[in-house]
């Protein structure tokens, strides 16, 4: 159980071009999803927190613009990179909260983008 | 501002032998979670372990096991019978109210 899908895996795409990641629970409702983004050889860095139905969260220096969240369902939360740059090329992760108070986070296995 | 501090970047272990990791924290909520999470190589974070910080007892999931210190903030994770595929980046984890703080991690060698 508690199973997190994430699509696609891997992408490439051109400067200037706008990239969608899904994140899906597939067997179970998150109340609670959240985009990470990590860097080689280091730790997740929290991106935002979306909750169904409700504008999405951002940590401090994340540009709401430049990376667009929704969260249309209980099951489903989209990131748009938006008009991305090559700084953007990096490894995107989501995961949906679970557990009585959402305190246990399980994990899509990630999004590798790379921008040209 | 709530703080996870692993002070092991690397660490390496024989197979079939044990090792621990170190985690510790800071945080003024009194009502919080930890966790463990192992990612391999394909970096699909797993779940290895998790602690409510109201729990006396320390969490046990088979061949892993945690020394939970609620007064020294430390959150430490013992492997037994270490395994090839235990090999991996380990990160520990504290929640509190919708809020998650990672580690920097520790990677662990696994040594045949």
């Amino acid at each position: 159980g508690a199973v997190v899908s994430q699509h696609p895996s891997w992408v490439i795409c051109k400067s200037g071009t706008s990239v969608k990641i899904e994140c899906r629970s597939l067997d179970f409702q998150a109340t609670t999803m959240f985009w990470y983004r990590q860097f080689p050889k280091q730790s997740l860095m929290l991106m935002a927190t979306s909750n169904e139905g409700s504008k999405a969260t951002y940590e401090q220096g994340v540009e709401k613009d430049k990376f667009l969240i929704n969260h249309a369902s209980l099951t489903l939360s989209t990131l748009t990179v938006t008009s991305a740059h090559p700084e953007d090329s990096s490894f995107y992760i989501c995961s949906a909260s679970y557990g009585t108070y959402g305190e246990t986070q399980y994990f899509g296995p990630g999004t590798r983008l790379l921008v040209l | 501002a709530q703080t996870v501090t692993q002070s092991q970047p690397e660490m390496s272990v024989q197979e079939a032998e044990t090792v621990t990791l170190s985690c510790t924290y800071d945080t003024s909520e009194s009502d919080y979670y930890l966790f463990w999470y192992k990612q391999p190589p394909s970096r699909q974070m797993i779940l290895v372990i998790r602690q409510e910080a109201y729990k006396q007892q320390n969490a046990t999931e088979n061949r892993f096991s945690v020394n939970f210190q609620k007064a020294a903030k430390s959150f430490s994770l013992k492997i037994s019978d270490s395994q090839l595929g235990d090999a991996a980046m380990y990160f520990c984890a504290l929640y509190y109210g919708q809020n998650f703080v990672f580690g920097p991690g520790t990677r662990l060698s696994v040594l045949p």
